[in-house]
């Protein structure tokens, strides 16, 4: 089976730039969450989506968005591009409650 | 609100010797509890779960026990292998306001010598 993916594997920004990440669940999986990785540290939620519907936000500013599409891709936002957004992008996909599948990550740099 | 704590690595180990990695956590109600590794350079892997007090999580010889009176979910390898070498994250589920994330320890970095 086709585990979680995403895509760029790495992308390289200017501060005030936009982004978009993209993610492909595991098939059958309606749910898709997304973690921001900083280097050093445990990922931190942003977002999850279930069935095109966010279900959840974490605490993070309205420059990051998101969406879910119905064949249960998902993309991240951000817009207005800072410096402390160089991370690790993590993208999981579920399909029963509680355990969550992570794609190997789209790493985000700010210059 | 819900958070995990785990011992601050790294942690240096030669093959063969016995592992543990230490993990407390606080939370509402009886989340279920996992540990998740990642190799340099990847994502994060499942590697074993519990998702009720007392039950044992197992997978690849490493194990962890559901221990509600001591809030804890310490992770145990009998004898570790060099391809054993990454960093171990240990994560419980928070149900609370209609979503279903994972809340995840700061990490530990495990390096295992020949």
């Amino acid at each position: 089976d086709t585990g979680v993916t995403q895509s760029p594997t790495h992308l390289i920004k200017t501060r005030g730039q936009q982004v978009t990440l993209r993610c492909s669940p595991i098939s059958g999986h309606k749910s898709v969450s997304w973690y921001q990785q900083v280097l050093g540290q445990g990922p931190q939620f942003i977002f999850q989506y279930y069935e095109k519907e966010e279900r959840g936000r974490g605490n993070f500013p309205d420059r990051f968005s998101a969406r879910q599409f119905p064949n249960y891709s998902s993309e991240l936002n951000v817009n207005a591009l800072l410096l402390g957004d160089s991370a690790l992008y993590l993208c999981a996909s579920s399909l029963s409650p509680d355990t969550q599948y992570f794609g190997p990550g789209t790493r985000l740099t700010v210059l | 609100g819900n958070s995990v704590t785990q011992m601050e690595g790294p942690v240096t180990l030669s093959e063969e010797a016995f592992l543990t990695i230490n993990c407390t956590y606080t939370a509402t109600g009886y989340p279920s509890l996992f540990w998740y590794v990642q190799y340099p350079g990847e994502g994060l892997q499942l590697l074993l779960k519990a998702t009720k007090a007392d039950d044992k999580g197992s997978n690849k010889g490493f194990e962890a026990t559901y221990r509600k009176e001591t809030t804890s979910f310490h992770l145990e390898k009998g004898s570790v292998q060099v391809s054993d070498s990454a960093v171990y994250f240990c994560a419980l589920s928070d149900r609370g306001g209609g979503s279903e994330k994972l809340v995840f320890g700061k990490g530990t970095k495990l390096t295992v010598n020949p």
